[in-house]
């Protein structure tokens, strides 16, 4: 079974800021996906970045980065220039790539306030 | 390309009652997924589907709960004789079978047992 863990329940940042938001997990699989979903207040979850366990290069998106670490398994979520609108709760998830499991596994999620 | 939407986005019904949410995925998507989330916690996943054959079940999801999703379309959950422990948010994503399989979320449908 795998675990996420997100050990920061709250930040905030002042905008225009950088922020790091972080991520571990645990798991005994080798090949899987890390991702980076966003829930803003009262509006349904979408998908910010994500991340495939083969790939050493760090995925982007625009203001969006993370630092995938995976022998230490941690995978954090960078957000530069911070804007009103990234304020929102930040779930990590894991997927493992085997077929059959292709369910996600979420962490407890971060709240991020942006303040102006 | 309409995103995955959910019917309804809201209900409150009394301890008891059955209730059936709807979910219909994006339209190329093969696969739907049903999860859980209360308040303050990250989504649970409850089962998903392949076409129309439901693939896996969690624990989570006692007698009370079916779904299903006939002709590989739209699915249904439906909770029977509600509890009060079943008060939360039930959301529901698909994803194609290519490449990373990103899921996608709807809005989710928000229960309340009284």
């Amino acid at each position: 079974a795998q675990t996420v863990t997100q050990s920061q329940p709250e930040m905030s940042v002042q905008e225009a800021e950088t922020v790091t938001l972080s991520c571990t997990y645990d798991t005994s699989e080798n090949n899987y996906y890390l991702f980076w979903y966003k829930q803003p207040p009262s509006r349904q979850m979408i998908l910010v970045i994500r991340q495939e366990a083969y790939k050493q290069q760090n995925a982007t998106e625009n203001r969006f980065s993370v630092n995938f670490q995976k022998a230490a398994k941690s995978f954090s979520l960078k957000i530069s220039d911070s804007q009103l609108g990234d304020t929102a709760m930040y779930f990590c998830a894991f997927m493992p790539e085997r077929r059959g499991n292709e369910k996600l596994t979420f962490g407890t999620g971060t709240r991020l306030t942006i303040i102006p | 390309d309409t995103g995955v939407s959910q019917d309804p986005r809201h209900k409150i019904t009394k301890r008891g009652q059955n209730v059936t949410f709807r979910c219909d995925p994006i339209s190329e998507h093969n696969r739907l997924y049903w999860y859980r989330q209360t308040l303050g916690q990250g989504p649970e996943f409850l089962t998903y589907f392949q076409n129309e054959a439901q693939l896996e079940k969690s624990r989570l999801l006692s007698d009370r709960f079916s779904a299903e999703r006939p002709k590989g379309s739209f699915s249904t959950l439906e909770i029977q004789r509600t509890e009060q422990g079943d008060s939360a948010m039930y959301l529901c994503a698909s994803s194609s079978v290519s490449g990373v399989e990103t899921q996608y979320f709807g809005p989710g449908t928000r229960l309340l047992v009284l």
